[in-house]
Parts: C-alpha cells; structure tokens; sequence
C-alpha cells in the first residue's frame, strides 16, 4: 500500500524547455513533502522542500507545487538542463515529531541537449 | 560531497558470510539512519538512531543488526543474510529528528549481493 506515488517512471524533455515531475499522496496526516534528486551511483541529495501550509515554493529554477485537496504535488524544472537528468524522489513526512519520511519509486527525467 | 561517507560500496557476499556496514557523518548531526532500497521498490527504512539511542527498528529481520558507537558512526551487521537482501543500503543523517527544514543527508550507498 505506498502512501506516496510518482506514476511516471519515467520523462525525456528537450533542454531548455520545462520538466514537470508529478507525485500524489494518500495519507491526510502529511504536513511536510521533499524532492530530491539521485544521480547514478551516488546517494540522494536534497532538492526543495515544502510546507503544507504553502502552495508554492520556489529555489531557483525549481519550484515546487502542493494541491492539498488534490493530494497532489509537482516539480517544476525550468529551464531544464541536461545536468538535472537524475532519478527524481517525492518524499513526505507527517512533521512534528514524527521523523519518517516515506517516498515514492521515483522518477527517471532525461533532458535531452 | 554530501558529508556521510559509506564503505564498502560494493560488496559480494555468501550466505553464510558475515559482513558489516559502515556509515561516518562530518555534519555534527545528532541522527542517523538506514534505509534499504531494493530494485523498483521506494526507499525503505530500516533503523533510526538519535543520539546513539535505537528509536525506530522498522521490524527488520535479526540478521541485520545495527550498532551507533557515537553520534558520528553507524554501522549495519549483517548474518546469514538471503538472496532478496541484495539491494543499496544508504545511510542518512540529519541534525535532529525532527521534520523540517532539516533535510536528511544521504551517503553513497552500499551495493549488496548476497550469492
């Protein structure tokens, strides 16, 4: 039963146009989401984060979208590079005291130059 | 450099064999974490240290048996271990536990295959 979803295993999208990576969620009880981003044969690194008091956060190129009625959040990747090709990771966590983080399967994005 | 460092990072093992994991963090961080990441499945947790004090054993088998010596080792014992326990085994820390803006840290990973 995965409380957290990334339908897509996988993206391609041309270099210097927009990767939208998509995550859904089953668990009310989440208050906190993160992305994060793996490179082949190297751990996961930290990407954005959000809060579910927010509908929006935004680092750079990398925003990130929460639709809490939807249980939905995305990624936004703009303009893509063919550096950002990675698996991506959804991740949430109930927040407060609670530590665990449950993730997605992950997404491949390939940006093609 | 993400300040956890994992060694081995690839190991080949036999059933019978015993092995161990180990996981250094230069992040002053105060937990640690194991997490199991097994082919097309999400990352699993396995085992929650905060400083030095087991608080989360995530019912993984006994032939996985973590030790946290200080806030900055952490290491995973394996015994006995099967076939489906091939997998990456990453370890993680983050300043504290609680959720936040305090992101966890992941190392490299480990690559196990069990014969």
């Amino acid at each position: 039963d995965q409380q957290v979803k990334q339908n897509s295993p996988s993206l391609s999208v041309q270099e210097g146009r927009i990767s939208i990576l998509n995550c859904d969620y089953t668990n009310s009880m989440f208050d906190y989401f993160l992305w994060y981003k793996k490179y082949p044969a190297e751990g996961p690194t930290f990407l954005i984060s959000i809060s579910s008091i927010k509908d929006k956060n935004e680092d750079g190129r990398f925003t990130v979208f929460l639709n809490k009625s939807a249980k939905h959040l995305s990624l936004h990747i703009v303009p893509s590079q063919p550096g950002d090709s990675a698996v991506y990771f959804c991740a949430a966590s109930e927040g407060g005291s609670n530590y665990k983080l449950t993730f997605g399967k992950g997404t491949l994005l390939t940006v093609n130059p | 450099e993400t300040g956890v460092t994992q060694t081995p990072r690839h190991l080949v093992m036999g059933m019978t064999n015993k092995k161990s994991l180990k996981c250094e963090q230069h992040l002053g961080h105060n937990a640690m974490y194991w997490y199991k990441q097994s082919a097309k499945k999400p990352l699993e947790l396995m085992f929650v240290y905060s400083l030095e004090e087991r608080v989360e054993n995530n019912s993984v088998p006994s032939r996985f048996s973590p030790e946290c010596p200080n806030s900055s080792h952490l290491f995973l014992h394996l015994h006995t271990l099967q076939p489906e326990d091939s997998a990456l085994y990453l370890c993680a820390s983050s300043q504290d536990l609680i959720v936040g803006n305090q992101p966890q840290h992941f190392g490299d990973g480990t690559r196990l295959s069990i014969l």
